[in-house]
């Protein structure tokens, strides 16, 4: 069975300053890798993913991941945070011995100082 | 497209009474899921179905609550006799069956049973 954990509930950073959010997976096979992002009263909505191929990859506003196999990590970062940035950002992982369901985090909330 | 259009946005209920969630997928998405959002438990799987089937409703909390996909244009979340504790954002999401497709989430619908 897959899970995913997020470390950090929290995470508050500076207008400005680097974001950084860490995934770790557990698959029993090649995992596929979502993040998701919750902007207040609204669902959630796809960042990014990854399936095969190249490892680093980037979403929307300005984020992106990297898939390293070897630490079961799907970390995601964007370089300078915006207030804009400020939401509750899930981590997601599905495979093949599930139907490709979806198996979330418990979310991480980005808060973003002035 | 429209994406997955959820109806009613907000809904404020008496205990006891019924309370009818709908949802529109995606067209041509075969997987429809139901989750249910609070601040304790997170994001829960409630049910999902495949082409109109229902697959799996073990995160249905008890037997009040019930789920239909008449056809693969339609679904409603059903609770009778409602309680305060079912006090939630549920979100409906629709998906294309296979392999590294995520989900795309509608915009939810706040219940709250007073």
């Amino acid at each position: 069975a897959q899970s995913v954990t997020q470390l950090g509930s929290h995470v508050s950073v500076s207008e400005g300053a680097l974001v950084l959010l860490r995934c770790n997976y557990s698959s029993s096979v090649p995992p596929y890798l979502f993040w998701y992002v919750q902007y207040p009263n609204q669902g959630l909505q796809l960042l990014l993913k990854y399936t095969t191929g190249a490892t680093l990859v980037k979403g929307i506003n300005g984020f992106e991941a990297e898939f390293k196999k070897s630490e079961t990590s799907f970390h995601l970062t964007k370089p300078s945070a915006h207030m804009s940035d400020a939401a509750e950002y899930f981590c997601a992982v599905s495979d093949r011995t599930n139907d490709y369901k979806l198996s979330f985090g418990a979310g991480t909330t980005v808060t973003v100082r002035a | 497209d429209a994406g997955v259009i959820q109806s009613p946005r907000h809904e404020v209920t008496e205990m006891g009474q019924e309370v009818t969630l709908r949802c529109k997928p995606i067209s041509g998405h075969n997987s429809l899921f139901w989750y249910r959002q609070t601040m304790m438990r997170g994001l829960e799987l409630l049910i999902y179905f495949n082409n109109n089937v229902p697959i799996d409703d073990s995160g249905m909390p008890e037997d009040r609550f019930s789920a239909k996909m008449p056809n693969a244009s339609f679904s409603t979340l059903k609770i009778q006799p409602s309680e305060p504790r079912d006090s939630a954002v549920y979100f409906c999401a629709s998906r294309e069956t296979g392999a590294g497709y995520g989900y795309t989430f509608g915009s939810g619908t706040r219940l709250t049973v007073v």
